[in-house]
C-alpha cells in the first residue's frame, strides 16, 4: 500500500530564510509525487509534480523538490521565503495499484515571520 | 469558465435537510473525485469516477450519495448528515491514460456546516 507522512505539522522561517517541507513516501512500485498547496479557504493548487523524468523537479513560485529513491524522499524546498507562502502544503503519491488513488500526507501549515 | 468549479462555495443545512454540491471540470478531463478535509485531518478520499463509472467507493455512508451524469459533471448528493460530517469538501479531476494518471486539478471546495 501507498503512503505519505510529512515530518512536522507546522513549520515557521523567517522571511528570506529557506524553506524546507519534508516527505517520506512509501510505495511498492515506482511513484508519481506531488506537491500541493492550499491557502485558507481555498482548494488545492498544484505546485510540482514527480513522474520518472528528472530528479530534481522545479514548481511554480520559486520551489522545488528532489526525488530521493534510496532515502524515499521528496522534500520541497525554495531558497528564500516569502510572506505569501504562508499556506498549507502536501504532499501526495500516486502508485501501481489503484491509479486513481492520489494520497496525501497530513499537510504541513508553513508561517513566515517577517 | 476553466478549471473545475464547486457550488455553493458555502452550505449550512440541518441534519433533515436534503441538498447537493455540484462540481463541474472545463479541462476534458476523464477522472473525477470527491474529496472530504476536516480539521486536524488527512484529506480523505470519497468517491472515484472514470468515464462517468464508479470505480472507486471508500466506505462512504450511504447519507453521501454521488452522481456522475457526464465526464464534466458531479453531483454530490446529502442528506441526514450528522454534525462531523461538517468539512470542507472538495472535487478534483484528471486525465486517466491506461495506468498513467496525471496530476488531479482541484475545485476552491464547498465549506459544508451542518448544524
Amino acid at each position: 500500500a501507498q503512503s505519505v507522512t510529512q515530518l512536522g505539522s507546522h513549520v515557521s522561517v523567517s522571511e528570506g530564510a529557506l524553506v524546507l517541507l519534508r516527505c517520506n513516501y512509501s510505495s511498492s512500485v515506482p511513484p508519481y509525487l506531488f506537491w500541493y498547496v492550499q491557502y485558507p479557504n481555498q482548494g488545492l493548487q498544484l505546485l510540482l509534480k514527480y513522474t520518472s523524468a528528472a530528479t530534481l523537479v522545479k514548481g511554480i513560485n520559486g520551489f522545488e523538490a528532489e526525488f530521493k529513491k534510496s532515502e524515499t524522499s521528496f522534500h520541497l524546498t525554495k531558497p528564500s521565503a516569502h510572506m505569501s507562502d504562508a499556506a498549507e502544503y502536501f504532499c501526495a503519491v500516486i502508485s501501481g495499484g489503484s491509479n486513481y488513488k492520489l494520497t496525501f500526507g497530513k499537510g504541513t501549515l508553513l508561517t513566515v515571520n517577517p | 469558465e476553466t478549471g473545475v468549479t464547486q457550488t455553493p462555495r458555502h452550505l449550512v443545512m440541518g441534519m433533515t435537510n436534503k441538498k447537493s454540491l455540484k462540481c463541474e471540470q472545463h479541462l476534458g478531463h476523464n477522472a473525477m473525485y470527491w474529496y472530504k478535509q476536516s480539521a486536524k485531518k488527512p484529506l480523505e478520499l470519497m468517491f472515484v469516477y472514470s468515464l462517468e463509472e464508479r470505480v472507486e467507493n471508500n466506505s462512504v455512508p450511504s447519507r453521501f450519495s454521488p452522481e456522475c451524469p457526464n465526464s464534466s459533471h458531479l453531483f454530490l448528493h446529502l442528506h441526514t448528515l450528522q454534525p462531523e460530517d461538517s468539512a470542507l469538501y472538495l472535487c478534483a479531476s484528471s486525465q486517466v491514460r491506461g495506468m498513467v494518471n496525471t496530476e488531479a486539478f482541484f475545485g476552491q471546495g464547498t465549506r459544508l456546516t451542518v448544524v
